[in-house]
């Protein structure tokens, strides 16, 4: 079975921190995403990438930046957290470009204080 | 670009009656469509899956979809529910064609499966 990580269940953090998210795969996917989940508002994207040391913008990448240095791994980024950005935060993989099945983390709930 | 309607934020049924969850979808291209599970304090996972063919798709744990591309529609069914289906429910869409293989999803359906 696909084991997509997300590195923390819980996270606090205060406004104007620089916050990490960390997401890891263990079945080689190509592709990673994030999404940040609101209730009534469904998933939205944020950033995705097709391959190491490529990302591209999803819907809302406005306040978020991603790394992805090694294929397993992508790391959403919070330059300066604000709290409108207190939220579920989803990472996703999947084995190529196409309609492949994303396969989910079980999410991090981060609150800015 | 493509956007998906939940119709129904809520769905409360009894234990062993039948549902169906409404998705509709609005697209200028032809689309992949995706039913995805979120239980409670979990991830997301895939319930089923409509690429091409046959217009009704089966998935995991009973559930089905129909595929109405006159109704641009994916409503999804089970004839009869359990306890642990209590959970939301997401319909999505991505484009079939060209380069852009990114999901849109739905707002969700709770629903909730009482005895």
């Amino acid at each position: 079975d696909v084991k997509v990580t997300q590195s923390s269940r819980y996270l606090v953090k205060r406004t104007g921190e620089k916050v990490f998210l960390e997401c890891v795969q263990d079945m080689d996917h190509e592709n990673m995403f994030w999404y940040r989940q609101d209730p009534g508002l469904g998933l939205r994207l944020i950033y995705f990438s097709y391959d190491v040391k490529m990302k591209e913008k999803g819907d809302i990448p406005e306040g978020y930046s991603v790394s992805r240095e090694k294929k397993e791994r992508f790391s959403l980024i919070l330059e300066s957290a604000s709290t409108n950005q207190t939220s579920m935060y989803l990472c996703a993989s999947s084995l190529f470009r196409g309609p492949a099945p994303q396969h989910f983390g079980d999410g991090t709930r981060l609150s800015i204080l | 670009a493509q956007s998906v309607t939940q119709l129904d934020s809520q769905v409360p049924v009894f234990e062993e009656a039948p549902v169906e969850l409404r998705c509709n979808y609005s697209s200028s291209v032809s689309v992949y469509l995706f039913w995805y599970v979120q239980y409670p304090n979990q991830g997301l996972q895939l319930l089923l899956k409509y690429l091409s063919g046959s217009t009704l798709v089966k998935g995991i744990n009973g559930f089905e979809a129909e595929f109405n591309k006159s109704q641009t529609s994916f409503h999804l069914r089970k004839p009869s529910v359990h306890i642990s289906d209590t959970a939301e429910y997401f319909c999505a869409v991505m484009p079939s064609g060209g380069s852009n293989y990114k999901l849109t999803f739905g707002k969700g359906t709770l629903l909730t499966v009482n005895p």
